[in-house]
């Protein structure tokens, strides 16, 4: 019973090619974000949806791609990946936006390009 | 823009002991929300407890605690009766109104048995 899952826990893969990382929340949340930790464990929100609705988009790539086919799914496809890219990529939910409740967060996907 | 800062990379504590925590902010804003997280070798993301600026009262969570000063934009994290499980990154984050959790750099805190 994960409140927030996210797949796969790993991924690694080459330069150039396109990934992937789905996120699925079971606790009927609004709203849920994509943050990314980089190497020296620095934490930043990416983008945030709230009921499929894109609110926050964070200055990333337009390589990076969110997607929200409902409120419960927010999955993150990423075009022509870079070293640069390596990192832990975190899904998390909350309840709904601008309430200021908790975040939830998955258990993180570690991403590798080499 | 807000900012939060951590300013002990790491930080070590026998078992049972006490240790503080340090945070501070940047903001203008008069509402808004404090939240400390625990990151451990799991790499799970874990709340540990949250204040809200407008209470006064120090928020308190069995055996975490915080000090917030909001004149001194301070927000300590107290841990009480150390435990080896306690062992993690532990996270400071900011937010306020737009939702978006702002992190300082993170506190390695290692307890020594």
């Amino acid at each position: 019973d994960t409140a927030v899952s996210q797949t796969p826990k790993y991924l690694v893969t080459q330069m150039g090619n396109d990934k992937s990382i789905k996120c699925e929340q079971n606790l009927g949340h609004d709203t849920m974000y994509w943050y990314k930790q980089d190497s020296k464990k620095f934490l930043k929100i990416m983008f945030s949806y709230n009921n499929k609705e894109l609110i926050i988009n964070e200055t990333v790539p337009n390589r990076f791609s969110p997607k929200s086919p409902d409120k419960a799914h927010l999955n993150l496809h990423i075009n022509s990946l870079e070293l640069g890219d390596s990192a832990v990529y975190f899904c998390a939910s909350s309840l709904t936006w601008g309430d200021n409740s908790p975040l939830h967060f998955g258990n993180g996907t570690r991403l590798t390009v080499t | 823009a807000q900012t939060v800062t951590q300013s002990q990379p790491e930080m070590s504590v026998q078992e049972a002991e006490t240790v503080t925590l340090s945070c501070t902010y940047d903001t203008s804003e008069s509402d808004y929300y404090l939240f400390w997280y625990k990151q451990p070798p799991s790499r799970q993301m874990i709340l540990v407890i949250r204040q809200e600026a407008y209470k006064q009262q120090n928020a308190t969570e069995n055996r975490f605690s915080v000090n917030f000063q909001k004149a001194a934009k301070s927000f300590s994290l107290k841990i009480s009766d150390s435990q080896l499980g306690d062992a993690a990154m532990y996270f400071c984050a900011y937010s306020q109104g737009a939702q978006k959790l702002v992190f300082g750099q993170g506190t390695r805190l290692t307890i020594n048995p």
